[in-house]
């Protein structure tokens, strides 16, 4: 049972970055895959962030593609989320998953709220 | 990239079918068999429904089924029961290799 854990501080500034890790344990992320970020505001749908594949090829929301990078460290078996110039706006529960064929999300981390505050 | 298209809510009572809809076009749910389903219970992470249009992942009542014509993808849950209320997604991916999601239906059980 592949297992995702989300760690990061959960408040940021605005206009400074934000900064996530997803941990994965009982699966080695170089075997294969893509894993990906979503993320839900408060009382609000959920949000696609980007996809990462093992190899490194990255794919974004058009909407936050100038300000996220997402990146894998498969020495470490994780992969992170950076999101630069935030705003109150970017106040949400951040998940990570994976995402077979870039398709769909079958394992998901429990979440992890991030606040947008000064 | 817009949102897929969802009803806001759907109600059924216990042992009734009830359907959510999911309306794209023919660059996502059109344009492609991958098209999947999430539950998410307040509080908790979305869990995985189905995948690729009727797919059940292992573990999932087939009480839930998945079906798709044209630029619309359904979701059919039968004999309703008390804990299937909750916030539902669906999610598609798309010609310009992006994934995008519907604002989601919430789920009320009468």
């Amino acid at each position: 049972q592949v297992q995702l854990q989300e760690s990061g501080p959960g408040l940021v500034k605005p206009s400074e970055t934000l900064s996530l890790t997803c941990a994965v344990s009982d699966y080695s992320i170089s075997s294969g895959f893509y894993w990906g970020w979503i993320r839900q505001p408060p009382g609000k749908g959920l949000e696609w962030i980007g996809t990462i594949y093992h190899s490194g090829n990255t794919f974004y929301n058009p909407s936050l593609k100038s300000r996220v990078t997402i990146s894998v460290d498969t020495s470490k078996n994780h992969f992170s989320l950076k999101l630069s110039s935030v705003t109150a706006a970017d106040t949400a529960v951040y998940y990570c998953a994976r995402v077979p064929g870039n398709r769909y999300f079958d394992y998901w981390g429990q979440g992890t709220l991030v606040t947008v505050s000064s | 990239q817009s949102a897929l298209t969802q009803p806001a809510s759907v109600s059924g009572s216990p042992g009734q079918s009830i359907t959510i809809s999911c309306t794209g076009t023919s660059s996502d749910v059109g344009g492609y068999y991958y098209v999947s389903w999430y539950q998410q219970h307040p509080g908790k992470a979305p869990k995985l429904m189905i995948y690729d249009v009727t797919n059940r992942p292992s573990g999932v009542s087939n009480r839930f089924s998945g079906s798709k014509s044209g630029n619309t993808a359904s979701l059919t849950i039968s004999g309703l029961q008390a804990e299937d209320e909750a916030d539902y997604y669906c999610y598609s991916y798309t010609s310009s290799s992006t994934l995008v999601f519907g604002g989601g239906t919430k789920l009320t059980v009468l």
